[in-house]
Order: C-alpha cells, then structure tokens, then sequence
C-alpha cells in the first residue's frame, strides 16, 4: 500500500472549516484513501474514504486531487469535540485488507 | 454504522499472567479481524491479521507464541497475551472489516488498556 504524509499537527478555530491534507504520490490506481480519527483513549472512527471522485458525508467532505496524488478532509464546522488524531491511509483491496497507520495529524480545535 | 465491541476496556493484572481480549463484530461478519497494538504518544501498529477458520497471519517482529489469536467464528476473535510482562503493557485495538479484498473500511473497537505490574 502506498505511502502517506501528513503534517504533524494543525490548529483551527471552533466554528470554522478544518482542512486536513495527506500526500499520497505513490498512489496506484485501485487504492482508496480512507481517513479515521482517533480521540484519546478510544479507537480509531472511520470517517470517510474514496477512490477518485470527492465525496461528502455527515462528518466530512473529502477532496482527492485530479492527479490523486493529495487529498483533503474538511470538517466544515469544527467543533471542540473534533480534537483528535487524524490519520490518512491508502489501501488497495488486495493485501488483505491490511491498513499501515502513519503518524497522522493532531488537530487541536480551539475556542 | 458498524459497531466492533471490545472487552474488556482495561485490565490490570500481575506479571506472569495470562490475558485474553475479545473483539466482537456486533451488526455484521467478519471473516478477518485485525489487531493492534499502540504505545503512548505513537501511532497503531499492526500485530496480526486474525482469519476465521484458519491460522492468524502475523506480522514480523511478533511471536506468536505470545500472542495468541483464535478466531472462531465469523463474529468474534481473542488475542491472549501470554505470560504478560510489564514491557506488554500497551493499548491494544482490534478492528474488523466486512468483506475482505473490497473497498469497505475497518471499524475499530474501543481498545483494551492493558497494564502489567
């Protein structure tokens, strides 16, 4: 599974858009980008994940670059309880299913 | 959405002893389950994958012989650390997914906080 990058942490202000971003060059074409979210002490929450196309849920709208080399997860309205560790995996639907964590972006929302 | 049920949430328990962990997936079945392990202030680290009917397949720097999986049944998987140590303490994590070699996500449980004295 390809690789990924992420910045180790990031601010946002409570009420406003978080944007999260992930490097993913070495991308290959059957490989999904899935984002969870880890608060403290719990496990990991799925979030989002696509292939291509953006997609949008009721937690996140997620914004894979044409190239689908990066990707972004935006919170629209970042609450206080959306401090967490964000991770941003890639995987392929081979390997098992196995997914490698990074080190993923800590995204404290402040009020 | 999917709920993945782990038990306990914490255990403490002298060195020497034995530990068994459950991961259940309540609305849905597993043929592979994961498990993880995570230090303080560090990312998950994938321990073994645990497949239904057959043997756990793990991954390379963990012995198996101390960590011991068995995955029943298409709902439920254990991992039992054996002879636990202080140096096993650790935030252990499964996770589950529906359909192997597809697109769908793994959910997680809620980690079993393991502290060995």
């Amino acid at each position: 599974d390809a690789k990924t990058t992420q910045p180790p942490s990031m601010d946002c202000a409570e009420g406003r858009a978080a944007n999260l971003p992930c490097n993913h060059s070495t991308i290959s074409g059957n490989e999904y980008v899935y984002w969870y979210r880890q608060i403290h002490s719990q496990g990991p929450q799925y979030i989002i994940h696509g292939l291509k196309n953006n997609e949008t849920n009721e937690m996140a709208s997620l914004i894979i670059t044409e190239d689908r080399k990066s990707s972004t997860l935006i919170l629209p309205h970042a609450t206080l309880r959306d401090t967490a560790v964000y991770y941003c995996i890639v995987r392929g639907n081979t390997n098992a299913g196995k997914s490698t964590f990074g080190d993923g972006t800590t995204l404290t929302v402040k009020p | 959405g999917a709920v993945v049920s782990q038990h306990p949430s914490r255990v403490i328990c002298k060195s020497g002893t034995s530990v068994k962990i459950e991961c259940r997936s309540l609305d849905f079945q597993a043929t592979t389950m994961f498990w993880y392990r995570q230090f303080p202030k560090q990312s998950l680290m994938l321990m073994a994958t645990s497949n239904e009917g057959s043997k756990a397949t793990y991954e390379q720097g963990v012995e198996k012989d101390k960590f011991l999986i068995n995955h029943a049944s298409l709902t439920l998987s254990t991992l039992t650390v054996t002879s636990a140590h202080p140096e096993d303490s650790s935030f252990y994590i499964c996770s589950a997914v529906a359909q192997v070699n597809s697109n769908q996500p793994q959910h997680f449980g809620d980690g079993t906080r393991l502290s060995i004295l």
